[in-house]
Order: C-alpha cells, then structure tokens, then sequence
C-alpha cells in the first residue's frame, strides 16, 4: 500500500516554480523518497530521489523536512511539458515501488 | 542511458486469445524487472517481480496461472495473459533495475496498451 498522501491535483503558471507537497508520516529510517512523473499514455519517469538531505538535479529539487515526514518536489521553472502526474513514493533499498494517486499537475500557458 | 522498451506498444485481440508482451532493457543488464497495470485515471499497480532465471513474485490477488511471466536473460521479460478476457484490457507497463552498481532506481517502458475485444 502507499504510505503517502498528495493534493489531487494543482496548477502552476508557466514559467513559475511548481511546488508539489507530499506527506509521509510513517516513514522508516531507511527509506527514502523518490519521485516519478507520468506524462499521459507513457511510463513513469524518474525525476529525483532521497534520504534525509535536500537534493537537486537538472530536472528539480527535492526538500525533505527535518523529521522527514513530508517533502517538496521544486521544478524551478515549469513549462507545459511539466503538465502529468507526479508521484511521491517512499521505498526501502531495493524494494519494490508502490505508487499511491499522485498529484495531477496542470501548467498553465 | 538506461533505456527501457516494450514491444508492442499497443495489442488488440479477440476474447480467449493469449497476448505476450516483451520488455527489454536495451542498454544495461537488469537482474529484476518489473510488471504493472494501469486502468484509466487510475495509478500504477505492481503485479509481480520478475527475477532473472527464477520464478516470478505475485502481488496478492493477481492470477499467476493468467499473467505468465518468463525472464530468461538478463535483458528480456515477457508477460503473457493468457485466455485474455474483456476486463483485462489496461495498460501494461514494465520497469528494471540496474544489475551491480549503479542508483537504485527503477526505469520504466513506454507501456502496452492491451485491447481485448
């Protein structure tokens, strides 16, 4: 079962940061977090993932809160080509990815 | 790199057929792969684990006798329904890990979208 919660869905402006929340309250020590994207009608894409401390890469940045019971995914500058769902999965070393309902981003022109 | 395909990408066939779908990690060797269905507005869910040169892991509730899963190197899965009914039209999509070193991530096919008529 997913062990996150994600808004439904949210809308960004293009152009601007998107900030996409996600709770994870029960969390263990060792899992981390990753997020995936899906553009409709494709496969899952990864984006990013961690453990404790904030991460960055071309696509986003990833900030987990101190007691890593939530965190933020950051695309810095959105275009339309961010518009998909975008999951919050939080995963052991190894183990198997259970995607909960994810958050349906909409940028808007 | 890590390129993930599934052939083909979109099946229709007629009702008690068996429907074989392959995935291949084209450019690295993966050890454990991956099947999920996806309904419409729906998300992801994990069918099994496919590990190479062994049997494959059913999550609880999906019919092992009805997906056969095969993973017989190091770069190829193939899922096949077999009897394929109407209510397994969805959209199939496969994942693989990284053998060795590397991030622990998944990576994920395009999908097949499987029609039963």
């Amino acid at each position: 079962d997913a062990k996150t919660t994600q808004p439904t869905s949210m809308d960004c402006a293009e152009g601007r940061a998107a900030n996409l929340p996600c709770n994870h309250s029960t969390i263990s020590g060792n899992e981390y977090v990753y997020w995936y994207r899906q553009i409709h009608s494709q496969g899952p894409q990864y984006i990013i993932h961690g453990l404790k401390n904030n991460e960055t890469n071309e696509m986003a940045s990833l900030i987990i809160t101190e007691d890593r019971k939530s965190s933020t995914l950051i695309l810095p500058h959105a275009t339309l080509r961010d518009t998909a769902v975008y999951y919050c999965i939080v995963r052991v070393p190894l183990g198997q990815f259970y995607f909960g309902t994810g958050t349906s981003l909409t940028v808007i022109p | 790199g890590a390129v993930v395909s599934q052939h083909p990408s979109r099946v229709i066939c007629k009702s008690g057929t068996s429907v074989k779908i392959e995935c291949r990690s084209l450019d690295f060797q993966a050890t454990t792969m991956f099947w999920y269905r996806q309904f419409p507005k729906k998300s992801l869910m994990l069918m099994a684990t496919s590990n190479e040169g062994s049997k494959a892991t059913y999550e609880q509730g999906v019919e092992k006798d009805k997906f056969l899963i095969n993973h017989a190197s190091l770069t190829l899965s193939t899922l096949t329904v077999t009897s394929a009914h109407p209510e397994d039209s969805s959209f199939y999509i496969c994942s693989a890990r990284l053998a060795g070193g590397g991030p622990d991530t998944q990576y994920f096919g395009p999908g097949t979208r499987l029609t039963v008529l």
